[in-house]
């Protein structure tokens, strides 16, 4: 049973658009839900994260949206850059009784077209 | 300066082999963890364990096991390979208190 859910699979943007990626949870007791982003042949990296008590979270072009209430939460890159063409995983997390772990979506391939 | 840092890269070996992938950090962390990316890039935990406590996901192998000679190193040993254990292992390390894992570059593992 795949407790995060995430799409796009794949996602083709134009540089200077903005490129989305929505995740649904489905176990109420996450309460961390990051971000991160995958380079071919790299480990992912931490890209923005929140926490359900906010509904939105802004660092430079890149939004995440929170709906606690649908158990969405998205992604939004904004001006989009040919920089940005990688692999994008959302993830959640029950905290420390659960050893932090993260449950990770299936990933949103990224490609910005110049 | 390398955060968390795995060896080897690339490991090729033959069905039935017992290997070790190994990781470091040098961030001072409590908490280490072993997550598999698959061919699709599924990404999923397998272990979370500091000084106190292994955490399990319940759906590894009992082939699979951490091991710790200290705080800073979490190798993982895997007995009897197969062929569905090719993928890429990545360790992940995080900081007492706080939510962020940072991720080694990973271990591709090939099975033959």
């Amino acid at each position: 049973q795949q407790q995060v859910k995430q799409s796009p699979q794949s996602l083709i943007v134009q540089k200077g658009g903005i490129s989305i990626i929505n995740c649904a949870y489905e176990n109420t007791a996450f309460d961390y839900f990051p971000w991160y982003q995958q380079f071919p042949g790299k480990g992912p990296a931490l890209l923005i994260a929140i926490r359900p008590d906010v509904s939105e979270k802004k660092e430079g072009r890149f939004t995440i949206s929170f709906n606690k209430s649908a158990k969405q939460f998205s992604l939004h890159i904004m001006d989009s850059q040919p920089g940005d063409s990688a692999t994008y995983f959302c993830a959640a997390s029950m905290g420390a009784n659960a050893g932090n772990m993260l449950t990770f979506g299936g990933g949103t391939r990224l490609m910005v077209k110049p | 300066d390398t955060a968390v840092s795995q060896t080897p890269k690339y490991l090729v070996t033959q069905m039935g082999n017992d290997k070790s992938i190994k990781c470091e950090q040098n961030l001072g962390h409590d908490t280490m963890y072993w997550y598999k990316q698959d061919s699709k890039k599924f990404l999923k935990i397998m272990f979370s364990y500091n000084n106190k406590e292994l955490i399990i996901n319940e759906t590894v192998p009992n082939r699979f096991s951490p091991k710790s000679p200290d705080k800073a190193h979490l190798n993982l040993h895997i007995n009897s390979l197969e062929l569905g254990d090719s993928a890429v292992y990545f360790c992940a390390s995080r900081a007492q208190g706080g939510p962020t894992q940072y991720f080694g570059p990973g271990t591709r593992l090939l099975v033959l």
